[in-house]
């Protein structure tokens, strides 16, 4: 069984760049796609952006300019980089799989349990 | 980016049918996934491309999808089945393509 564990600081203050790490166990990274996505508390789902595990990135837009995305395949492991962060950054930090990205079928069959990542100095 | 409508929240009593609906316009004209997140819990794909149930998945979950509403239907619900779900879509036309649904709180009464 696939399994996802993100991991980091929980504090970070604002204008610092936040680290987070998704351990991947229970199987091989090759083939697949690697995504982050947020949830700030009480709010909806937003997609960060997607790392194949070749290295091919994609990224939301509206994050594009301050979000970095590395994997380390033979690690098992992938991470995000976000810069520049403020308040609106406060929120759960979810990592996840998908066979196929940019296309309909790219449904999330596997997730983390997520972490809150709060910034505040 | 846009966002898919969900109902806030849907009571259910244990034996019923719940049914949680996902709106957006020509929503039947994309696949739609659907997770059910339990508090502290990794979220769980129970129906993608609009009706198909992963492994393990069992056939309670159900979905269907047609014009400009998707459904996430859960028979015979039971007291685990009490979480939040989420609908899902990939569209094209919207920036990122990736829109998620506001999600629906199921509380089994």
């Amino acid at each position: 069984q696939v399994q996802l564990q993100e991991s980091g600081p929980g504090l970070v203050k604002p204008s610092e760049t936040l680290s987070l790490s998704c351990n991947v166990s229970g199987g091989s990274m090759e083939s697949f796609y690697w995504h982050w996505l947020r949830q700030p508390p009480g709010k909806g789902l937003e997609w960060l952006g997607y790392i194949y595990s070749s290295g091919l990135t994609n990224y939301n837009p509206s994050l594009k300019s301050r979000l970095t995305l590395s994997v380390d395949t033979s690690g098992s492991h992938f991470s995000l980089s976000l810069k520049s962060l403020t308040a609106a950054d406060t929120a759960y930090y979810y990592c996840a799989r998908s066979i196929w990205a940019s296309s309909p079928k790219n449904y999330l069959d596997y997730w983390g349990r997520g972490t809150l990542v709060t910034v505040s100095s | 980016s846009d966002v898919l409508t969900q109902i806030p929240s849907v009571s259910v009593a244990p034996g019923q049918t719940a049914t949680i609906t996902c709106g957006g316009k020509n929503i039947g004209t994309k696949s739609v996934h659907w997770y059910q997140q339990r508090p502290g819990q990794a979220p769980v794909l129970v129906v993608h491309d609009d009706s198909d149930r992963p492994s393990g998945i069992p056939d309670r979950f159900s979905g269907s999808n047609s014009g400009n509403s998707a459904t996430l239907s859960i028979s015979r619900v039971e007291v685990g089945d009490e979480a939040d779900y989420y609908c899902h879509v990939w569209d094209v036309t919207s920036d990122p393509p990736d829109v998620f649904g506001t999600g629906t709180k199921v509380t089994v009464l």
